[in-house]
């Protein structure tokens, strides 16, 4: 269902820096639409992260960041902490009318 | 505090139906679209419907089109999905979310969301 790939799994030892990438095709980032990423703790609902491909809301590190180039995503976080161990999901818009909004496949980072 | 309150999921065999609920608080509701979007237990997300500040805009995922109908009511802060002829596909932790525009539009976010409600559709 997931037209936005991520790999499955990501890990970085503690103070590390990890990066996502979200790969997306014309119909969606590569079609200009913005990036949002999410984070999902275990057990808990999806909370946003990053907004508008780089924007970080209020409360949120500035371990985190995002960036976007052609038809791919990219979620960096820097000076990993094991808090950070999550569920990861970007998120954008698509035009090809089967689903508005699209996911991400998701990629769990764990903190060795 | 912005806070979201989904009610409503539960046990149901495959072709009947279910009408989940959710209740805002914090903001102002009738300012926000909404959107419900599912997740399957142990997987990925998926969108399912959103609906306009005033209702004038719905949209769905094909996956729901023509069986699910979403619905607000702006005088109780309230935002509810009608689920016809559930398959065992549909089971799934359902969750509400906030738009950040008035009209959901391209380059928007969800934020925040509910803590979600299950459905599970099994005989």
């Amino acid at each position: 269902q997931s037209v936005l790939t991520q790999p499955p799994s990501v890990s970085g030892a503690p103070g590390q820096r990890v990066t996502i990438p979200c790969t997306g095709s014309n119909s969606n980032i590569g079609a200009g639409y913005d990036v949002h990423w999410y984070q999902q703790l275990p057990g808990t609902a999806p909370k946003l992260l990053i907004y508008g491909n780089s924007n970080r809301p209020s409360g949120v590190p500035d371990r985190f960041s995002g960036s976007k180039s052609g038809t791919s995503a990219s979620l960096a976080i820097t000076g990993l902490q094991a808090e950070d161990e999550a569920d990861y999901y970007c998120q954008s818009y698509d035009s090809s009318l089967s689903a508005l909004y699209v996911f991400g496949t998701g990629t769990k980072v764990t903190v060795l | 505090e912005v806070q979201l309150v989904e009610s409503g999921g539960n046990l149901v065999q495959p072709g009947r139906s279910l009408r989940l609920s959710c209740v805002a608080s914090g903001f102002t509701f009738d300012d926000y679209a909404m959107h419900w979007v599912r997740q399957d237990p142990g997987k990925g997300l998926e969108w399912v419907s959103g609906i306009s500040w005033n209702s004038g805009s719905i949209a769905y995922a094909d996956s729901v089109k023509g069986r699910f109908t979403i619905s607000r009511d702006n005088a109780k802060n309230s935002l509810f999905l009608q689920m016809n002829s559930l398959r065992t596909e549909d089971t799934a932790l359902y969750y509400c979310a906030k738009d950040s525009d008035r009209h959901y539009l391209p380059y928007n976010w969800f934020d925040p969301w509910g803590q979600g409600t299950l459905v599970t559709v099994s005989s």
